[in-house]
Parts: structure tokens; C-alpha cells; sequence
């Protein structure tokens, strides 16, 4: 049980470039989401996904896109770099009951993106 | 979404010391969690707790819904409790986070 993995852990891009940053879990989760974490400041949700084929928006989305096309699987895509966007990013997971109340929510160890 | 606030920002306590960290939250939520981030970057899961009291060795958390805070209890702290401290509130589904307590335990 490797919990949640996320690849890269580490990534420079130029300006104007695009990647994909992998997250997957293997707890069987439904919910799955992305945050990023800036200097001082707490961790912000960026996208988030119920399920596979459904994903939303959260705080920051601007300038990111995702999918889920499987329970595993939740990739996040910058489709032109800016420097706005080095930071940290975190995917987590966690359990949805049918009450729609979250459970407890699982971290994988991070991505450390700078944009130059 | 909800605001979520956390005290004190920082704190630096000599090892064998005892704390509380608190965090505010806005509105009613269905479910509080508080996380530890170490000196290397990864979170740690240390409670969910929507309600009541929750202990795991020397830490402890109390979350009050209706008052709408939740405090985190450190106890003869060790060096290795540095680094910051989040909670999380959840609403609907979305997580907001505080912006942290940042813990310096000095030997």
C-alpha cells in the first residue's frame, strides 16, 4: 500500500512551457484533489474530483486543468507556465460517504515547481 | 468558502514544554483536521475531528463545532514537534486551510 505517490518531485520549467504532474493513490478513494502551497501562506485547493469523470474547481484554478478517468489516477496539467505558478504542490485523497461528508484526507510528499 | 484563522503564527518553546495551538473557523463545517508538516515538506495526518476530544500520545485535540474552534494540545514537547502546524475546515467539498502555527522546540 504506497498510499498517495506524486511524480515529479522536483521540476523547472520555462515560461510558456506545459507539463502534466502525476498523482495516484491506491486506497480506493473517491475524492481526490490538488492543492498548492506558497510561502507563509496555507495550502490552496486548486481542483478536485467526487469521481471518475467528475472534476471541479476550487479556490485557484486559473491557469490549470485536470481529469479522471480513473479511481487511481488524477493528473494535473499547466498548459503554459507562468512564474505566478512555482510553488508546491500537493494532491491528496480521501473516502466520500454517502452523507457527502469528507473523510479524513491523505497527502502524497509533493511536487517543487519553479518557472523561470 | 470559510475563513479559517490559526494562533498563534509562531512559537518557539524549550523541549519539555507544554502548548495550545487554536484555529477559527467562520461557519459550520463538516469535518476539522489538523496536519503537521515537518522540516522536510510532508504533511502528516494528526486528527480528524469534527467534534470532541481526540488523544495520541502526548498530543491531543478538542474541537467545539458550535463555538467554532478547535485547539491542539502539545505536551512535554520533544525537537522533533518543530515545524508548522495546520488545521483544515471542510465544507461541502472543499478543504480551506489556515495559514499555520510555526513551532520552534529548542533543546
Amino acid at each position: 500500500n504506497a498510499g498517495v505517490t506524486q511524480t515529479p518531485k522536483f521540476q523547472v520549467l520555462k515560461t510558456g512551457q506545459s507539463m502534466t504532474l502525476q498523482c495516484a493513490q491506491d486506497m480506493n478513494h473517491e475524492y481526490m484533489s490538488w492543492y498548492r502551497q506558497d510561502p507563509g501562506m496555507g495550502l490552496r485547493l486548486i481542483h478536485y474530483s467526487v469521481g471518475a469523470g467528475i472534476t471541479d474547481q476550487g479556490e485557484v484554478p486559473n491557469g490549470y486543468n485536470v481529469s479522471r478517468s480513473t479511481t487511481e489516477d488524477f493528473p494535473l496539467r499547466l498548459l503554459s507556465a507562468a512564474p505566478s505558478q512555482t510553488s508546491v504542490y500537493f494532491c491528496a485523497s480521501s473516502y466520500s460517504d454517502p452523507l457527502r461528508l469528507r473523510g479524513e484526507q491523505y497527502f502524497g510528499p509533493g511536487t517543487r515547481l519553479t518557472v523561470t | 468558502g470559510i475563513q479559517v484563522e490559526q494562533s498563534p503564527p509562531d512559537l518557539i518553546l524549550q523541549e519539555g514544554a507544554n502548548s495550545t495551538l487554536r484555529c477559527n473557523f467562520s461557519d459550520s463545517v463538516n469535518n476539522l483536521q489538523w496536519f503537521h508538516q515537518n522540516p522536510w515538506g510532508q504533511l502528516i495526518n494528526l486528527f480528524y475531528i469534527p467534534s470532541g476530544t481526540k488523544q495520541n500520545g502526548r498530543l491531543s485535540a478538542t474541537t467545539v463545532a458550535t463555538e467554532r474552534y478547535s485547539l491542539l494540545y502539545i505536551s512535554s514537547s520533544q525537537t522533533t514537534d518543530s515545524g508548522v502546524y495546520f488545521c483544515a475546515a471542510n465544507t461541502g467539498n472543499q478543504f480551506y486551510f489556515g495559514t499555520g502555527t510555526s513551532l520552534t522546540v529548542i533543546p
